[in-house]
């Protein structure tokens, strides 16, 4: 079956740190791959999304490229601000099958002045 | 478009209550989804439809949870007894197909509380 594996959280860092946070998938077919990102009390926001091998996705300054060949979609950010502070969720669809997505347990990440 | 709509915000009840939580999805979108949020298990798939007809309800729980489309503009999450291990926020999602590549649009969840 499909899974997706992200690093545990909290991750904690300083305004205006690099950021990643790693995301691999398990996929019976050709997944597409998606961030999706969680403010408090509020619903889930896609952040970026890749729909085949080596397609980078970027929004708002974050970016993960699709690597087939390590089934990974690693998140990244070159400089965070407080207001990034949120849960990121990676997920994927199965092309061959759309069963919904399959998401990721969520890194919280915070942000410190 | 308001996106997907859900009501009530926050619901709490007592066990052994009947709970109903309700979804407008986008206008135009053919598929809706129903998650249920944990801080133990994350985002867990309970059931989604296409079409309004059920395509996959395996992340249903138990019998206690079901789950309608009775038209393409609303669905209903039903818990019938509520439990205290129910509690969580349950998030509708629409989406306007279902082939992969188009992300879903979720809802700003229901809070449920079950004492």
């Amino acid at each position: 079956g499909n899974s997706v594996t992200q690093m545990e959280g909290p991750v904690t860092l300083s305004e205006e740190a690099f950021l990643t946070i790693n995301c691999t998938y398990t996929a019976t077919g050709y997944p597409s791959l998606f961030w999706y990102v969680q403010y408090p009390g509020e619903g889930l926001q896609l952040l970026l999304k890749a729909t085949k091998a080596d397609d980078k996705g970027s929004n708002k300054g974050f970016e993960a490229t699709y690597r087939k060949e390590t089934t990974s979609f690693h998140l990244e950010k070159g400089s965070v601000q407080v207001s990034d502070s949120a849960v990121y969720f990676c997920a994927l669809i199965d092309g061959g099958g759309a069963d919904g997505l399959t998401f990721g347990k969520g890194t919280h990440l915070i942000i410190q002045p | 478009d308001a996106g997907v709509i859900q009501s009530p915000r926050h619901e709490v009840t007592e066990m052994g209550q009947e709970v109903t939580l309700r979804c407008k999805p986008i206008s135009g979108h053919n598929s809706l989804f129903w998650y249920r949020q944990t801080m133990m298990r994350g985002l867990e798939l309970l059931i989604y439809f296409n079409n309004n007809v059920p395509i996959d309800d395996s992340g249903m729980p138990e019998d206690r949870f079901s789950a309608k489309m009775p038209n393409a503009s609303f669905s209903t999450l039903k818990i019938q007894p509520s439990e205290p291990r129910d509690s969580a926020v349950y998030f509708c999602a629409s989406s306007p197909n279902r082939v992969g590549g188009t992300e879903a649009f979720f809802g700003q969840g229901t809070r449920l509380t079950v004492v």
